[in-house]
């Protein structure tokens, strides 16, 4: 299968800072998601992002799917944000969504 | 529109018992999946449909999970006999369809196998 690789694995910010998270994959993809899990444990989508730059408020991504890799900028982080992100890509041979290991964030006030 | 839908939102059962969790997604979504999550682990495939059929199960251990699709609408996911190692999160998710559409997700069960 293929492999999804997510940097840091663990992140812990002041609240109203920068950081960005990164999602590298091993094999061609036909698309690609970012999700938040929180505390309660559930699965909020973020962004369904195969290529390009999309913007939401202050969460913004960008997958290079040539280079096989996204990223996940979060600006002027809030306790709310806390949790764990996770990518899940979709190979361009199957159909099957392979999640990486996640980016578990804390933010601290 | 209605997200997924699933239940029970938690179980605790004792080892070599039964238990069967169910998921409703969302209206007119052809593709349903059910995720095992493990704690401190991404979510893991467990067996993907696409209408009734089952187009994925290579990773459920079939000789203790079964899951059906029965009318392309709502799903259940059975584990008989239950073990130790079962205890995870089990989500379901759902997509217009199996290409080139984004997953959703429900809450989640969260099982405790004792």
């Amino acid at each position: 299968g293929i492999q999804v690789e997510q940097s840091p694995p663990d992140l812990i910010l002041q609240e109203g800072a920068n950081s960005t998270l990164r999602c590298n994959f091993s094999d061609s993809v036909n698309n690609l998601q970012w999700f938040h899990q929180n505390p309660w444990g559930q699965l909020i989508n973020l962004f369904y992002i195969p290529s390009g730059t999309k913007q939401n408020g202050r969460l913004s991504a960008t997958t290079v799917a040539t280079e096989r890799y996204s990223l996940l900028y979060i600006s002027s982080s809030q306790t709310t944000d806390s949790g764990v992100y996770f990518c899940a890509v979709e190979r361009s041979t199957g159909n099957q969504f392979y999640f990486g290991t996640g980016t578990s964030l804390t933010v601290i006030p | 529109e209605a997200g997924v839908a699933q239940s029970p939102r938690y179980k605790i059962i004792e080892k070599r018992q039964s238990v069967a969790f169910w998921c409703n997604p969302i209206s007119g979504h052809a593709t349903l999946y059910w995720y095992q999550q493990i704690l401190g682990q991404g979510p893991k495939l467990l067996i993907q449909f696409q209408n009734n059929g089952v187009v994925d199960d290579s990773q459920l251990p079939k000789d203790r999970f079964s899951a059906e699709r029965l009318k392309g609408v709502d799903s259940t996911l059975k584990i008989q006999p239950a073990k130790l190692e079962d205890s995870a999160v089990y989500l379901c998710a759902s997509s217009f369809n199996s290409y080139n559409s984004p997953l959703h997700f429900g809450n989640g069960t969260r099982l405790t196998v004792t």
